[in-house]
């Protein structure tokens, strides 16, 4: 079984241009979540969708960042314009219905932003 | 103050101690933990998953959870060089679905 994978493993942009990052989660999970970890910090929880709905997008940080999963498989996280307090490492996850605790992670979308 | 506190490190062990890990919260309303291990540039991986307070083992490791003094730990028995990682607590409340807070994590070192 594949886990979940994320695209791209790194970005660099510079300050103002537009990112998108992807995140294909496992086979068969409704449940999908971002996370963001900046450096010197913790990973901060972003949003959670359940199939194609944001079931809690509290951690979005302001409305240069706009999640979608249309058809409730992939989703992508796009940064509109990027500030440099963007730059870190951004993680998706996923989980199966009824179980938010079992959490997989990917890899991780390092973003630089210059 | 963070709701959840996490030491640093790095903790470094000889191989075959035992790793000590443990985190402290303010959140009295947590109710689910985690403990993941998380290896440089990979993606952090559950290790364990605790509900409500007690203890829990799953081979070398054993995760405990004190609700009254808002304190986990997570013990790895005869540690191995490949447990070099960071290790990250996280928790939620009953009504956060899914929504974990995370600790920093923890950089531990096993020399062989």
């Amino acid at each position: 079984e594949a886990g979940v994978t994320q695209f791209p493993s790194h970005s660099v942009i510079e300050k103002g241009q537009t990112v998108t990052l992807r995140c294909d989660p496992i086979s068969g999970h409704d449940n999908l979540y971002w996370y963001r970890r900046v450096m010197g910090k913790e990973i901060k929880f972003l949003l959670h969708f359940v199939k194609e709905s944001k079931q809690d997008e509290s951690g979005m940080p302001n409305n240069r960042f706009l999640a979608e999963r249309t058809g409730g498989t992939y989703s992508t996280l796009k940064v509109q314009p990027a500030e440099l307090e963007d730059s870190g490492v951004y993680f998706c996850a996923s989980s199966p219905t009824g179980r938010p605790d079992t959490q997989y992670f990917g890899p991780g979308t390092r973003l630089t932003v210059l | 103050q963070k709701e959840v506190e996490q030491d640093p490190g790095p903790l470094s062990v000889p191989e075959g101690a035992i790793v000590s890990l443990n985190c402290t919260y303010s959140n009295s309303a947590f109710q689910y933990f985690m403990w993941y291990r998380q290896y440089s540039r990979k993606g952090p991986e559950l290790l364990m998953y605790t509900y409500s307070s007690g203890n829990k083992e799953d081979g070398r490791f054993t995760a405990q959870v004190d609700k009254s003094s808002k304190y986990i730990s997570l013990f790895i028995r005869d540690s191995q060089p490949s447990d070099s990682a960071t290790y990250l607590c996280a928790m939620r409340d009953g009504d956060s679905w899914g929504k974990f807070q995370f600790g920093a994590g923890t950089q531990v070192v096993v020399t062989p």
